[in-house]
């Protein structure tokens, strides 16, 4: 099942433009992870915040978690055409069988 | 460092016909091993793990199969293809059992079946 729901579901800014992209999940979670897959490609992660965290930085990148909402942001701050790409977010659900359950993913497109 | 192979990266096939992908990690022992589907604009179908050699467990019924013959070795396969098998198919691995670790993942490889 596919717990994880990104939005928007596409997402196109000028180069230099934070780009946000929110997942909501339905079920408790231990933690939510982000991964970004250029097209045609595998996943790559970009960050891990645990249910007891509010925000995480790395680089360019903040995540922000919201238990009681059940969402989560990323923020990709001063965009560049290198992150175009389509972002998923993935969450541990508490109840869920050893899998992380995915959502269908931001397609985002940084022009130039 | 740890680095994660699969192959083919494509692969066109003909209905009824067997299908072998591979992947191996190599830089880490006993990896937890997983074996996702993509279809187009989606996010990722868990369709096989494994925690070990030999143990494999399968999240989706349908018309494929795993094995892990070795420690870093994961093989998808199917004895006859169909329409709907095609896609793009990852292989990942993680560090930790379950899901509280980050996954690797492979370059993928996108099945078209004719």
């Amino acid at each position: 099942s596919q717990q994880g729901e990104e939005d928007p579901q596409a997402l196109s800014i000028q180069e230099g433009e934070n780009a946000t992209m929110n997942c909501s999940y339905k079920t408790s979670i231990n933690n939510l992870q982000w991964y970004r897959q250029n097209s045609g490609r595998g996943l790559v992660h970009l960050i891990l915040i645990r249910s007891n965290e509010r925000e995480k930085h790395s680089g360019r990148l903040r995540v922000t978690l919201d238990t009681s909402k059940k969402s989560s942001s990323l923020l990709i701050t001063a965009s560049r055409a290198a992150d175009t790409a389509s972002y998923f977010c993935a969450t541990d659900a508490m109840d869920s069988n050893y899998q992380l359950i995915w959502g269908a993913g931001t397609k985002l497109i940084i022009k130039p | 460092s740890q680095t994660i192979h699969q192959w083919p990266a494509t692969l066109v096939q003909p209905v009824g016909s067997p299908l072998s992908l591979e992947c191996t990690v190599e830089g880490t022992s006993n990896p937890n091993l997983y074996w996702y589907r993509q279809a187009a604009g989606r996010g990722l179908q868990l369709l096989f793990y494994s925690v070990g050699i030999g143990q494999i467990s399968s999240e989706v019924p349908q018309n494929l199969s795993a094995s892990r013959p070795q420690d870093r070795q994961f093989i998808l396969s199917s004895k006859k293809l169909l329409l709907s098998d095609s896609g793009f198919y990852l292989c990942a691995w993680s560090g930790l059992w379950g899901r509280r670790a980050e996954a690797f993942f492979g370059q993928g490889t996108r099945l078209t079946v004719v």
